[in-house]
């Protein structure tokens, strides 16, 4: 069954540092997104992509994020400058219609 | 704003059936979903419902749809211990899968 795959599982990085976070969508899918879970918390939409651009984004996707399909098969998150409140799970989703979920990348900005 | 509440934690024995519930804010929502999370692991869609629709089935899960009250259920029947993870309800609010969802309910499982 096709799925959606993030990496890396796990990400520990240093505050000011830049992340990137990696996804490989579902092949036949147009649309993309990011949501992230701070730990205790509701999980979140951060941004919506399709035909390459943003469709859509929330008020924490600030300047500090972007999104990009460098090639015609990943869907990467950037994060420039990490702050501590950064860290959370970051889950990266794709869909032709119902949207399915990858395993998800925690991140921990120390 | 746009609000999705569930009650954090149902524990239910093995062969029973368990119904946990959600209520949203948002009434122009075309599309409700569950997913299910479980531990160390991502959010794996479960079933999803139109809102034009009051009611689905598929296996033994049952969906049930109430716009007026903006009430949504899952019955999972004859739950198994491998049932035992987080139930998250999400409407579709204002975007293509832009998605508002629950905190979860955490469903125990016990013989």
């Amino acid at each position: 069954e096709p799925e959606v795959t993030q990496t890396p599982s796990h990400q520990v990085t240093q505050m000011g540092q830049e992340v990137i976070l990696r996804c490989v969508p579902i092949s036949n899918h147009l649309y993309f997104y990011w949501y992230r879970q701070i730990l205790g918390q509701k999980v979140e939409f951060l941004v919506s992509f399709y035909n390459n651009e943003i469709s859509e984004k929330s008020e924490i996707f600030d300047d500090q994020f972007s999104v990009e399909r460098p090639d015609g098969s990943n869907f990467t998150l950037k994060i420039r400058s990490t702050k501590l409140e950064d860290s959370a799970m970051y889950f990266c989703a794709s869909s032709e219609r119902e949207a399915f979920f990858g395993q998800g990348t925690r991140l921990t900005v120390v | 704003g746009e609000d999705v509440e569930q009650s954090l934690f149902l524990s239910v024995r093995e062969g029973d059936s368990s119904v946990i519930n959600c209520t949203y804010t948002d009434s122009s929502s075309t599309y409700l979903y569950w997913y299910k999370q479980e531990p160390g692991a991502g959010l794996q869609l479960l079933t999803y419902i139109f809102s034009n629709m009051d009611m689905k089935q598929d296996q033994r899960l049952t969906v049930l749809l109430n716009k007026k009250d903006k009430h949504l259920s899952l019955r999972i029947a004859d739950t198994q211990t491998g049932d035992s993870a987080i139930y998250f309800c999400a409407e579709e609010a204002g975007g293509y899968n832009k998605l508002i969802f629950g905190a979860g309910t955490r469903l125990a499982v016990h013989p």
